[in-house]
């Protein structure tokens, strides 16, 4: 596809269960990002992946969050034994080299509900 | 560490307004700047960059000029309209850090 695809695009669970988050970014970019929104803030980063270097973890929150990346093509996000601290938007980026100057194009993001 | 600082919203104005939205920034080196736009149901896009000092980023005739001297990268535009109704982020990139750091955003709504 033309940009960056995020599945599923809602999702609601109960606390305590896992959870997990995909993104297909575009074709050719070799760095992807996920950042989370929670309402009425804005954007915190939390990993980044370029091409086959160790990814960046220093925003992940704790170590119930963890993500993988395949090469250059699809990343997962998961999220286990949710709580509802957890709750708000999971975007996903990506860039065509990961340098400062090239910009950023996200996905419509997940938005996670935890009951 | 990096961070951003936006004025806060929500910015009412009517249409053919004059829109500014203030932006500084904290930073070491010379990052690039960014002014992303996310429309009601819609998710974030670029709407204009730049990338080195005096740089001027232009789109859909919205302006931000990147001050070096006063870290500042403000957004305006001439005369609004209705459809630019949205919440504006501005965000860095900084040399040492790819992921982008964020405003908390502003939120923009013109009225007819």
């Amino acid at each position: 596809g033309a940009g960056v695809s995020q599945s599923p695009s809602n999702k609601v669970t109960e606390k305590g269960k896992d959870v997990e988050l995909r993104c297909d970014p575009i074709s050719g970019h070799t760095a992807l990002y996920w950042y989370r929104q929670r309402l009425g803030q804005g954007l915190e980063f939390l990993i980044y992946f370029q091409g086959n270097s160790a990814p960046d973890k220093s925003g992940l929150p704790s170590d119930r969050f963890s993500a993988e990346r395949t090469g250059e093509s699809v990343s997962t996000l998961t999220i286990q034994r949710t709580q509802q601290e957890d709750s708000a938007v999971y975007l996903c980026a990506s860039s065509f080299s990961g340098t400062e100057y090239q910009p950023q194009h996200f996905g419509d993001g997940t938005r996670l509900s935890i009951l | 560490g990096d961070s951003v600082t936006q004025m806060e919203g929500p910015v009412t104005l009517s249409e053919e307004a004059f829109l500014t939205i203030n932006c500084t920034y904290t930073a070491t080196g010379y990052p690039s700047l960014f002014w992303y736009v996310q429309y009601p149901g819609e998710g974030l896009q670029l709407l204009l960059k730049a990338t080195k000092a005096d740089d001027k980023g232009s789109n859909k005739g919205f302006e931000a000029t990147y001050r070096k001297e006063t870290t500042s990268f403000h957004l305006e535009k001439g005369s609004v309209q209705v459809s630019d109704s949205a919440v504006y982020f501005c965000a860095l990139s900084g040399t040492g850090r790819r992921a982008l750091t964020f405003g908390s955003g502003t939120r923009l709504q013109v009225q007819p």
